[in-house]
């Protein structure tokens, strides 16, 4: 089982609609955890972080994080085609100063 | 403000060669990571630098090294290149230890002939 667990999509969506990202993690100590988006050829850019179980809100982005079933995930709204990306999904793990990555999934929103 | 400074952009090396990256952090951050992206999967973890003190290591073998200069800055070194370590390879910086998210360079692009 890998550690964090992404679908790599393609997930495509209608601008203007929902964006649903989903990501799984093994490691049950895991405490902090975060969502980067990144264009093609370039690096990843930080969408947001969160801590605490429950929901995060930062403009058009909702982070949720849910510890007892290990998953995190991240939703768009208004979806713009500006936001066709890889998104991924980082877990900062437990007792440790390393981000362990999923493989990303691939976002386009179609215009 | 200037952010995490990366050089350089691309190299190319033959295999055996060795290499040497550098990475500036941000103005005042006192973290360093060095993460190995290869095409179409997520950054790999290799090392992390804090207050010049190395904090972790991943999975790499020891032909990887790194440090982290008084001024924060870094070099990560690669010797005796395979055809395997062409990649993406990536510095990030934080004021901690990461808890609050890394900012990523651009990153260099390695590619071993």
């Amino acid at each position: 089982q890998k550690e964090v667990e992404q679908n790599s999509g393609p997930l495509s969506v209608p601008e203007g609609a929902i964006a649903s990202l989903n990501c799984t993690y093994s490691d049950r100590g895991s405490q902090s955890f975060f969502w980067y988006r990144q264009y093609s050829g370039k690096s990843p850019e930080l969408i947001m972080f969160i801590y605490s179980n429950g929901d995060k809100e930062d403009g058009r982005f909702t982070a949720q994080l849910n510890k007892a079933s290990q998953y995190v995930s991240l939703l768009i709204r208004d979806s713009q085609p500006s936001d066709s990306a890889t998104y991924l999904c980082a877990v900062l793990t437990s007792g440790t100063y390393k981000y362990i990555f999923g493989t990303g999934t691939r976002l386009k929103v179609l215009a | 403000d200037a952010g995490v400074t990366q050089s350089p952009t691309h190299l190319i090396k033959t295999r055996g060669q060795q290499v040497t990256l550098r990475c500036s952090p941000i103005s005042g951050h006192k973290s360093v990571s060095w993460y190995q992206q290869v095409l179409g999967q997520g950054p790999q973890f290799i090392f992390q630098y804090y207050e010049k003190e190395e904090r972790g290591r991943g999975n790499f073998p020891d032909r990887f090294s790194a440090r982290q200069f008084p001024n924060y800055s870094s070099e990560l070194n690669v010797n005796a290149l395979l055809l395997g370590d062409s990649a993406l390879y990536l510095c990030a910086s934080s004021f901690g230890t990461g808890g609050d998210g890394y900012t990523f360079g651009s990153g260099t692009r390695l590619t071993v002939v």
